[in-house]
């Protein structure tokens, strides 16, 4: 079956853009996160929605970012006003429930380039 | 401090070698995970552990609860296991419980 999917794969903006980040989940998963990864660092988390609800979202560095999951399946990340330090890769996972024992399935992530 | 730190940062070996990659925690846990990332990004699940061992084909995990400690084995090692190995936990508390908390990685190469 499909995996977890990403798009766009790369995306370069300029400093002070509007990006939008998409994520589509395993079909029937209720849990989805969102992780941001810089080069040569571990992932780090931003938010995790259980269902349409942002469950937590104690990850999101500032309020330029933002991310929404409106029918319970594909989550949009959005970052305002893009700055240089937000170049990463985010990656997104979703899970079948959220419980602490499910498998996190990984999508390929999107590279993000602030110039 | 990082809550998990990974030893080695890099590690270097030839094929056929037994390879151990360290994963210790300061934390409560509900659970540990060991993941793969292969050049580009793709991350892949390889174990779930909340105690003792598991093996799958050349790779065995194992954790410690009471030291904190986990590792990840791999036996007879191969070319194609080149990878970054990510140790990542999960909380045991309302916050901690609902998300991943990953080490930096440790970056195997294996040459022939």
């Amino acid at each position: 079956g499909a995996g977890v999917s990403q798009t766009p794969s790369n995306k370069v903006t300029e400093k002070g853009k509007y990006v939008e980040l998409r994520c589509d989940p395993i079909s029937g998963h209720t849990a989805l996160y969102w992780y941001r990864q810089s080069l040569g660092q571990g992932p780090e988390f931003l938010i995790y929605f259980q269902g349409t609800g942002a469950a937590d979202d104690s990850g999101l560095p500032n309020d330029r970012f933002f991310a929404v999951r409106p029918e319970g399946s594909v989550s949009t990340l959005k970052i305002q006003r893009t700055e240089r330090g937000d170049s990463a890769v985010y990656l997104c996972a979703s899970s079948l429930r959220g419980r602490s024992t499910d498998t996190q399935y990984f999508g390929p992530g999107t590279r993000l380039t602030v110039l | 401090k990082n809550e998990v730190e990974q030893s080695p940062q890099n590690l270097t070996a030839q094929e056929g070698e037994f390879i151990t990659i360290n994963c210790s925690y300061s934390v409560g846990i509900s659970a540990l995970h060991w993941l793969q990332q292969h050049p580009g990004g793709g991350i892949v699940s390889l174990f779930m552990l909340s105690s003792g061992k598991k093996k799958h084909g050349r790779l065995i995990a194992t954790i410690n609860i009471q030291e904190k400690h986990s590792s990840l084995h791999i036996t007879a090692s191969h070319p194609r296991d080149s990878a970054v190995y990510i140790c990542a936990v999960r909380g045991t508390y309302t916050g901690t419980a609902s998300k991943l908390t990953f080490g930096t990685g440790t970056r195997l190469q294996v040459t022939l």
